[in-house]
């Protein structure tokens, strides 16, 4: 049973380019989580996605950020216009469903790098 | 608005000694807490986790403490090894809602 599969490993940018992330959550969850580490900082929540359903964006800057989980495919996190400021590790993890009790499970991460 | 803190970015210990990591919450309607282990350039992995109708979790070398007045929770880890050297981030949920999590606390474990 693969894990949480993130690409790509690593991204690099020029400001103003878009940035596509990509997550695809272990096998029978239908649950998606994006979180993002800036240097030196810990885990900061940026939205909560289920199949079609965007549950929780509470965590993403209101404008250039966008991210969807389509009935088919992956969970792609979109970053419009990018910038330097929007280099960082971008997170990805899931799981089955959210009863109480469910835990996290993580992919390895994009290393996003604006230029 | 940081709803769990660990106020200790580092940590070190000489290796067989206990390591013990803190955590701190503000949210009284979390009913879960975790801990997960992170290495550079890899995604975080999970350690251990408590309900919050219990007060201690054991997994090996590992056990959780929640002190559910005191809205804190603690890692222990004994002995530790220098594999234990990692980035250690506690978390809190509340049942169908989004995970939060602290800044993290890097342990070193000294051979």
């Amino acid at each position: 049973n693969a894990g949480v599969m993130q690409n790509p490993r690593h991204l690099v940018r020029r400001r103003g380019q878009e940035a596509r992330l990509r997550c695809s959550p272990m096998k029978g969850h239908s649950h998606v989580y994006w979180y993002r580490q800036l240097p030196e900082e810990g885990l900061k929540f940026m939205v909560y996605l289920q199949k079609e359903n965007i549950i929780d964006e509470s965590g993403m800057p209101k404008e250039r950020f966008s991210a969807e989980f389509p009935k088919e495919g992956p969970s792609i996190l979109r970053i419009q216009q990018v910038v330097r400021g929007d280099s960082a590790a971008y997170f990805c993890a899931s799981s089955p469903n959210r009863a109480a009790n469910e835990k996290l499970f993580f992919g390895s991460g994009t290393q996003l790098s604006v230029l | 608005d940081q709803q769990v803190k660990q106020n200790s970015p580092s940590l070190s210990v000489q290796e067989g000694r206990i390591s013990i990591l803190n955590c701190d919450y503000t949210n009284s309607m979390f009913d879960y807490f975790l801990w997960y282990k992170k290495y550079p350039a890899e995604g975080p992995t999970f350690l251990i986790s408590i309900s919050s109708i219990k007060d201690k979790n054991e997994d090996g070398r590992f056990t959780v403490f929640l002190n559910k007045s005191a809205k804190h929770l603690s890692l222990h880890i004994v002995p530790s090894q220098p594999g234990d050297s990692a980035v250690y981030f506690c978390a809190a949920t509340n049942t169908g809602n989004q995970f939060y999590f602290g800044t993290g606390t890097s342990l070193t474990v000294i051979p």
